[in-house]
């Protein structure tokens, strides 16, 4: 069975300041892993994934995510927030076939 | 190419009335999943399908909810009756074994009074 955390429920970080947003997982498989964004009342958006092969992963708006194996985790890096970057963000870990999703972090950018 | 979509956007009704929500998935993905995501959670698995079969409804109560995809294409979510606890965000997505990737259509917001 995987099982996602996501420690921080509410992130406040003013705009053009670096932020990470934290993701560990377990799992007994080996998984895949992603970031989605929602925006007040959408869907989710897929922001970035790992599936295999370099560990650094990025998103065409500026986010980075790291996987790290040895600390089962997955967190997200920005350098510098924007206030569009308010929203809410989803870790996800999917093992054989189901995702399995964390309980999300607002990220609220302060100008 | 089009995105998941969803119908209706919003939904209110009174409880033990019926409702019934639909998506259709993105071309060509052949997994289409239904969420329930309640306010302040992450979205919870309702019900997989792989085509025109369910393979994994584990978490539907299905005393009340049933859900069908019967051309493996479009799929309808039916509650029946609705609780005050059903008020919720109802999410479909849909995946494909070439990207491994879910993706959402916009969902349903559910209001039961």
């Amino acid at each position: 069975a995987q099982s996602v955390t996501q420690l921080d429920s509410q992130v406040p970080v003013f705009e053009e300041a670096p932020v990470e947003l934290r993701c560990n997982y377990s799992s007994s498989v080996s998984v895949y892993l992603f970031w989605y964004v929602q925006y007040p009342n959408q869907g989710l958006q897929l922001l970035l994934k790992y599936l295999s092969g370099s560990t650094l992963v990025e998103s065409i708006n500026g986010f980075e995510a790291e996987f790290n194996k040895s600390q089962t985790s997955f967190h997200l890096r920005k350098p510098s927030v924007h206030i569009s970057d308010t929203a809410e963000y989803f870790c996800a870990v999917r093992g054989t076939y189901k995702y399995i999703f964390g309980t999300g972090t607002r990220l609220k950018v302060l100008a | 190419e089009a995105g998941v979509v969803q119908s209706p956007r919003y939904k209110i009704i009174e409880k033990k009335q019926p409702v019934a929500f639909w998506c259709n998935p993105i071309s060509g993905h052949n997994t289409l999943y239904w969420y329930r995501q309640n306010l302040g959670q992450g979205p919870e698995l309702l019900i997989r399908y792989e085509n025109e079969e369910a393979v994994d409804d584990s978490q539907l109560p299905k005393d009340r909810f049933s859900a069908e995809r019967l051309k493996g294409v479009d799929s309808t979510l039916k509650i029946q009756p609705a609780e005050l606890g059903d008020s919720a965000v109802y999410l479909c997505a849909s995946s494909s074994p070439r990207t491994d990737t879910q993706y959402f259509g916009p969902g349903t917001r559910l209001t039961v009074l």
